[in-house]
């Protein structure tokens, strides 16, 4: 069974600073990996995916996160962090390999605070 | 192009009761999942519906269940409420391009 293990439950990093939260994921096969995040009472936005093309994947708002198969990482990072990033986030993997059979299998969450 | 969208925000439902919470789709896609996420947790996978048929389901018991429209809007119907059903229910949706799941803003469900 494929499964994402998010290592942080809470981030806080002060405005400007680097922001970096870690994401392990377990899967006997190439998987597509997700970030997703999730604003108080909102829904949840894509930020970016990796499906087997480039290792390094560049999302919306400044957030990249790169693949690394040899330690089944997927960890998300931005350069400088902004009070707006405030939020929860969550690796995902999908599961299924043909369209119309993928379910997505959420991590725990990582509540990020960003520190005026 | 209009996002996917959900009906009611919220909802307060006693034990026992039954409930169907709606979903339409984004425009030009043809599969819809529905997931719940308790207070606290990730959202956990409930089913998935394309071409109006269940097509893979999550550890939820058969009072979960759920349709697809012609016009690829869906329905999630739970039966015989229970506290634990408390939860926010998120519904995504996804064209025949890509495996990218957009998601509706949620329907807070609360059960006393």
């Amino acid at each position: 069974a494929q499964s994402v293990t998010q290592l942080d439950s809470h981030v806080s990093v002060s405005e400007g600073t680097p922001v970096l939260l870690r994401c392990n994921y377990s899967s006997s096969y190439s998987p597509s990996l997700f970030w997703y995040v999730q604003h108080p009472n909102k829904g949840l936005q894509l930020l970016l995916k990796y499906t087997s093309a480039a290792t390094l994947v560049k999302g919306i708002n400044g957030f990249e996160a790169e693949f690394k198969k040899s330690e089944t990482s997927f960890h998300l990072t931005k350069p400088s962090a902004h009070m707006s990033d405030a939020a929860e986030y969550f690796c995902v993997v999908s599961t299924g390999t043909s369209f119309g059979n993928e379910k997505l299998t959420f991590g725990t969450g990582t509540r990020l605070t960003i520190i005026p | 192009e209009t996002g996917v969208t959900q009906s009611p925000t919220h909802l307060i439902k006693t034990r026992g009761q039954q409930v169907t919470l709606r979903c339409s789709s984004q425009s030009g896609h043809n599969t819809v999942s529905w997931y719940q996420q308790a207070l606290g947790q990730g959202p956990q996978f409930i089913f998935q519906y394309y071409r109006e048929e269940e097509n893979g389901r999550g550890n939820f018991p058969p009072r979960f269940s759920g349709l697809q429209f012609p016009n690829y809007s869906s329905e999630l119907n739970v039966n015989a409420l229970e506290l634990d059903d408390s939860a926010l229910y998120l519904c995504a949706s996804s064209s025949s391009q890509n495996y990218e799941q957009y998601f509706g803003p949620g329907t807070r469900l609360t059960v006393t």
